[in-house]
């Protein structure tokens, strides 16, 4: 068990690119989530996908964003178009439906900052 | 809408003392609440959860309780060590199978050698 591994951990862009990143979760997990967290705010949800179905949409994803887990296993998140207020910890979490704790395995985040 | 209050403030202790760290929320009726801890550039770590139905957990050092009238949730950490000083996150979870969470804005807890 390696745990939750995002990629980059940092990412520095100019405003009006588009950026990418990468959420490989805990194997056996079948449930990925991602949340986006602000300097002294906690994490806020933004989508979760079980298998390669993504489940639920948070209002917060506008449509520069979008997430993929192709084949269930690693997951994607995309911004386009980067605006300065995208600028965020990008957190990616795993867990195992099923199971009745609910808790959610984090990965270290990816900090976007957009110039 | 759902709200979620942790104090905005530190808290500083004296290593040795127990930490009490407060969480309140407003218009939701969650299922279970879950605290993670979270170090500075780091992602959130799962400590406890804690049901709706249940008043009290403990984990070592570690105790929650959950008053559902009161919709507050206390946590406790006894014996406090300076490896204690981290973000203390509050997340609430409802009756639907996603497990997705609202959290808090945090703690800071300072212990002091």
């Amino acid at each position: 068990d390696t745990g939750v591994s995002q990629d980059p951990r940092h990412k520095i862009t100019k405003r009006g690119q588009n950026v990418t990143f990468r959420c490989d979760p805990i194997s056996e997990h079948n449930r990925l989530y991602w949340y986006r967290q602000t300097l002294g705010q906690g994490p806020e949800f933004l989508t979760y996908f079980q298998n390669e179905a993504q489940l639920e949409k948070s209002r917060l994803l506008s449509d520069r964003f979008s997430a993929e887990r192709p084949k269930g296993s690693f997951s994607t998140l995309e911004i386009q178009r980067t605006e300065q207020g995208d600028s965020a910890m990008y957190l990616c979490a795993s867990s195992l439906a099923g199971r009745n704790t609910g808790e959610l395995f984090f990965g270290e985040g990816s900090r976007l900052t957009v110039l | 809408s759902q709200k979620i209050e942790q104090n905005s403030e530190a808290l500083n202790i004296q290593e040795g003392k127990t930490a009490t760290l407060t969480c309140n929320y407003t218009n939701y009726s969650p299922a279970y609440l879950q605290w993670y801890r979270q170090d500075p550039g780091r992602g959130p770590v799962f400590l406890l959860l804690i049901r709706e139905n249940e008043k009290e957990k403990r984990k070592e050092r570690l105790k929650v309780t959950f008053d559902t009238t009161l919709k507050q949730s206390l946590f406790h950490i006894t014996a406090s060590q300076p490896a204690d000083s981290a973000t203390y996150l509050c997340a609430l979870g409802g009756m639907d199978s996603s497990y997705k969470l609202i959290f808090g804005s945090g703690t800071r807890l300072l212990v002091r050698p």
